[in-house]
C-alpha cells in the first residue's frame, strides 16, 4: 500500500535553532517528492522537490535530503525564525500514468522567541 | 497574477443544505484539483480536472458531492445536501502541464482554501 508519513507530528523550537523532520514512504514506483510549507490559513506553498537522482537541494535555509533506496526524506531548516512556523507536508508522486499524488499529514513546526 | 482565488473563504451552514465552492485558477494552467483537509486525515484529493475535463474523480467521498469546470477559468465543488462530517478546508489547486520528460513533475499552486463548517 502506498503511504507517507512523516515525524514528528508536532515540533516546538527556540528560535535561532536548527531542526530535521523526517519523511518516509512506500509509494513505488517513485517519480519525485516535494515538501511544501503552509501558514495557518493559506494553502501548502512548494519549497522544493526532489527526483530519483537528487540526494540534496536547498532553498535558502531549507535543505531536503532523499535517500531513494531507503525512501526517506528529510527537510533540515537552519537558523530558525518565527516566520518558519507552519505545517510542513511532504507528497510523494507515483510513476505511473495516473501520476498519483500522496500526502503526508504534515509536521506542524512552532518557532518561539 | 492573482494566483489561485477561492470563494468563500469562509462558509458557516445547516446540516441538509447546499453548499457551492467556487475556484478560479491561474490563467494558462491547464489542471485544476480539488482537496480537502482535515486535522485527521491531512489533505486528501477528490477530483482534478485536465483542460476542463474530469480526469480522475475517485477521491470524492460520495454522491454529495460534485464538481464541475464550465469553462478553462472557473470551477465550482458542490455539496448537496452537505453534513457536518463534511466541515473542513478545502482547497483548489491548478497548474501547467509542460509535457515531455518534465510531465508530472510541475508544480501546484494552491488558493486560500474555504473554511466549511457545517452545524
Amino acid at each position: 500500500k502506498n503511504q507517507v508519513e512523516q515525524s514528528p507530528q508536532s515540533l516546538i523550537i527556540l528560535e535561532g535553532k536548527n531542526c530535521t523532520l523526517q519523511c518516509n514512504y512506500t509509494v513505488s514506483p517513485f517519480s519525485n517528492l516535494r515538501w511544501y510549507k503552509q501558514d495557518t490559513g493559506r494553502g501548502p506553498v512548494s519549497l522544493t522537490i526532489m527526483t530519483f537522482s537528487e540526494n540534496t537541494k536547498s532553498n535558502g535555509r531549507y535543505t531536503a535530503t532523499l535517500d531513494a533506496d531507503t525512501k526517506q526524506s528529510s527537510l533540515h531548516i537552519t537558523a530558525s525564525q518565527l516566520s518558519d512556523s507552519a505545517s510542513y507536508i511532504c507528497v510523494v508522486r507515483e510513476r505511473t500514468g495516473a501520476n498519483n499524488l500522496f500526502f503526508g499529514t504534515g509536521t506542524r513546526l512552532t518557532v518561539i522567541p | 497574477d492573482a494566483g489561485v482565488i477561492q470563494s468563500p473563504r469562509h462558509e458557516v451552514t445547516e446540516m441538509g443544505q447546499e453548499v457551492t465552492l467556487r475556484c478560479k485558477p491561474i490563467s494558462g494552467h491547464d489542471y485544476l484539483f480539488w482537496y480537502r483537509q482535515t486535522m485527521m486525515r491531512g489533505l486528501e484529493l477528490l477530483i482534478y480536472f485536465n483542460n476542463n475535463v474530469p480526469i480522475d474523480d475517485s477521491g470524492m467521498p460520495e454522491d454529495r458531492f460534485s464538481a464541475k469546470m464550465p469553462n478553462a477559468s472557473f470551477s465550482t465543488l458542490k455539496i448537496q445536501p452537505s453534513e457536518p462530517r463534511d466541515s473542513a478546508v478545502y482547497f483548489c489547486a491548478s497548474s501547467s502541464q509542460t509535457g515531455g520528460r518534465l510531465a508530472g513533475y510541475n508544480e501546484q499552486f494552491f488558493g486560500p482554501g474555504t473554511r466549511l463548517t457545517v452545524l
